[in-house]
């Protein structure tokens, strides 16, 4: 049974466009992270978020990008204006209050931009 | 800052071989370390994870990890690999407390043969 689910499962824009990716916690979760993997590359981290705002972010996560979670459910990923490079596929992760907790990872959004 | 490094980019084993894949961090202060995996098309999985006690570790499929502290290391190991292990296999690492981001090492892709 999946933690997290996450949509859409691929993307397709256009440089310059505004892209929105979603995730959606099975179960009640208080941690939330993005990462990102470029082909071929590791697994960066992107964001954490918790009590509703942005706890810690890397240097990639620049005013370009956006988080937020609306409506206490889904979790958003907003890039503003996409860019080549952000061509990758970006996973959300989810983990409980305790240090213990493992974060479990979402399927990915695979985004390409053209 | 945190870092993880994965020395066997490709590995290549036939079925019933010994597997043992390297792992080495780079951190200040106290960590929790794991390994995810990430089976073609599909989302990373946690296969085992290491918090605080017994050093050796046993994960789900038949893979356990010793945490040796003064050596920095976390390695991943299965005494006999099957077909379906092929996969790609990644080391991570975070903070004991805090936001803990996990922060990934390259990765190593595990090719399987019958």
């Amino acid at each position: 049974e999946p933690e997290v689910t996450q949509t859409p499962s691929h993307q397709v824009t256009q440089m310059g466009q505004e892209v929105i990716l979603r995730c959606v916690p099975i179960s009640n979760h208080l941690y939330f992270y993005w990462y990102r993997q470029i082909l071929g590359q590791k697994v960066e981290f992107l964001v954490s978020f918790y009590n509703n705002e942005i706890s810690e972010k890397s240097e990639i996560f620049d005013d370009q990008f956006s988080v937020e979670r609306p409506d206490g459910s889904n979790f958003t990923l907003k890039i503003r204006s996409t860019k080549l490079e952000d061509s990758a596929m970006y996973f959300c992760a989810v983990k409980g209050d305790s240090s213990t907790d493992t974060q479990y990872f979402g399927p990915g959004t695979r985004l390409t931009v053209l | 800052a945190q870092s993880v490094s994965q020395h066997n980019h490709h590995v290549i084993l036939s079925e019933a071989a010994s597997l043992e894949l390297g792992c080495n961090y780079s951190y200040g202060g106290t960590v929790n370390l794991f390994w995810y995996v990430q089976y073609p098309g599909q989302h990373l999985q946690l296969l085992l994870k290491y918090f605080s006690g017994d050093p050796l570790v046993k994960g789900i499929k038949g893979f356990e990890a010793e945490f040796i502290k003064s050596k920095f290391s976390f390695n991943l190991r299965k005494p006999s690999v099957q077909w379906s292990d092929t996969a790609e296999y990644f080391c991570a690492v975070n903070a004991e407390t805090g936001f803990q981001k996990l922060v990934f090492g390259t990765g190593t892709r595990l090719l399987v043969s019958p």
